[in-house]
This record gives structure tokens, C-alpha cells and sequence, in this order.
């Protein structure tokens, strides 16, 4: 069945550092992908997707490719701040499914000044 | 604009009672996804309702319930809860089918 992996947390960087996690996911045909992201006591909020391969998902600083030869879609951002702080989710809706996301089991990002 | 809305934020249940939660959908969605969140990991699928119907369900027994009504507006009922119903429940909403999904701010249940 479908699935998703993400890099175990969590991860520790200074301020203006370079953030890189991975994200790998199993599934027959296309899926879409996403990057999630939740605050503290907080739901989720949609960071960015991508639909096809090659699209790049992009919003606030932060990137992720859809790369089907490596079945990955990795979230990159250039300089992270304190307020970047949260956990992050990798998620994929099946080609054929309906709505149905399937989570990876999120990665902590610790941010310092 | 508003966006997904969800009562009780908190809620303090003992085993075997029963529990509803509610969940408004963000302006102009049709869809409502209900995901489980256990503390320290990914939201797991429940179901999702489009047109009153539930058209999708994942592995939950059938104590997980639902309802959407004709606003699109939709409630998660559990009967006879258990320890491990204590979660974080996630509603989410979506446009048609598929559609991005957006989520709430989500109701956390304490079985005790």
C-alpha cells in the first residue's frame, strides 16, 4: 500500500541555517504530494504541494520537488528563523484515491537563535 | 474568509461514554475529512464525507461515526470509548473530490 517516510527528528539548527528533510513515499502511479506544518497546540497548516513530477511546491522560503525517479520530495529552505520552529508532515494523496492523505510520522524542527 | 472551524477545543471523557465533535468547513468547501492524531504522531485517516455521504473510511471500527449535514458542516461521533481514543481529531475540508485539504485547529480528547 501507499506510505510515506520522513528523516527522524528532530533536528537542531542556528538561525540563517540551511534546512533539509527528507521525505519518501511509496505508491502505485501519481500521487500528489504535500508538505504540512504544525505550530505548537495548533492543527495543520498546508505549506506546499506538488501534483506532478517535476513541479516544484514552493511558499514562504520553503521548497520541495516532486522527483519520481526517487520516489521523494524533500523540504528545502535557504535560512531558517526561530519561527520556523514546529513539526512538519510529508503527506501523499493516492492517483486513484478520493481525498484520502496518508502522513508520514513528522519531523521536529528546532530553531535557535 | 473563514477558515475550518472545530467545537470543543478540549474535551474529558471516561471509558464506555460517548463523545460528538463538530467541524465547520472553510468557506465554499463541500468535503469533510475527520483524521485521528495521537501525541507524537501523524494524523491517521477516519473518513470522509462528501453529498451527506461517507464515500472513503480507513482502518477505524465501526464505534467511529458520522454525519454531514445538508450546510455542509459534519460531526464525528465515538461510542464506548476507550483509553486509546485519546487523541488530537483533525477535521478537514476540500473542495469537490480530490481537493486540497485544509484543516482545522482540531479537538483534543482525553480518555480517562
Amino acid at each position: 500500500g501507499n506510505s510515506v517516510t520522513q528523516m527522524e527528528g528532530p533536528v537542531t539548527l542556528s538561525e540563517e541555517a540551511f534546512l533539509t528533510i527528507n521525505c519518501t513515499y511509496t505508491a502505485t502511479g501519481y500521487p500528489s504530494l504535500f508538505w504540512y506544518v504544525q505550530y505548537p497546540g495548533e492543527g495543520l497548516q498546508l505549506l506546499l504541494k506538488a501534483t506532478k513530477a517535476d513541479d516544484k511546491g514552493s511558499n514562504k522560503g520553503f521548497e520541495a520537488t516532486y522527483r519520481k525517479e526517487t520516489t521523494s520530495f524533500h523540504l528545502e529552505k535557504g535560512s531558517v528563523q526561530v519561527s520556523d520552529s514546529a513539526v512538519y508532515f510529508c503527506a501523499l494523496r493516492g492517483s486513484s484515491n478520493t481525498g484520502k492523505l496518508i502522513f508520514g510520522q513528522g519531523t521536529t524542527l528546532q530553531v535557535k537563535p | 474568509d473563514a477558515g475550518v472551524t472545530q467545537s470543543p477545543t478540549h474535551l474529558i471523557k471516561t471509558r464506555g461514554q460517548q463523545v460528538t465533535l463538530r467541524c465547520s468547513p472553510k468557506s465554499g468547501h463541500d468535503t469533510v475529512s475527520w483524521y485521528q492524531q495521537a501525541l507524537g504522531q501523524g494524523p491517521q485517516f477516519i473518513f470522509q464525507y462528501y453529498e451527506e455521504e461517507e464515500r472513503q473510511r480507513g482502518n477505524f471500527p465501526d464505534r467511529f461515526s458520522g454525519h454531514q449535514f445538508p450546510n455542509y458542516s459534519s460531526e464525528l461521533n465515538v461510542n464506548a470509548l476507550l483509553l486509546g481514543d485519546s487523541a488530537l481529531y483533525l477535521c478537514a475540508s476540500s473542495l469537490g473530490q480530490p481537493g486540497t485539504q485544509y484543516f482545522g485547529p482540531g479537538t483534543r480528547l482525553t480518555v480517562l
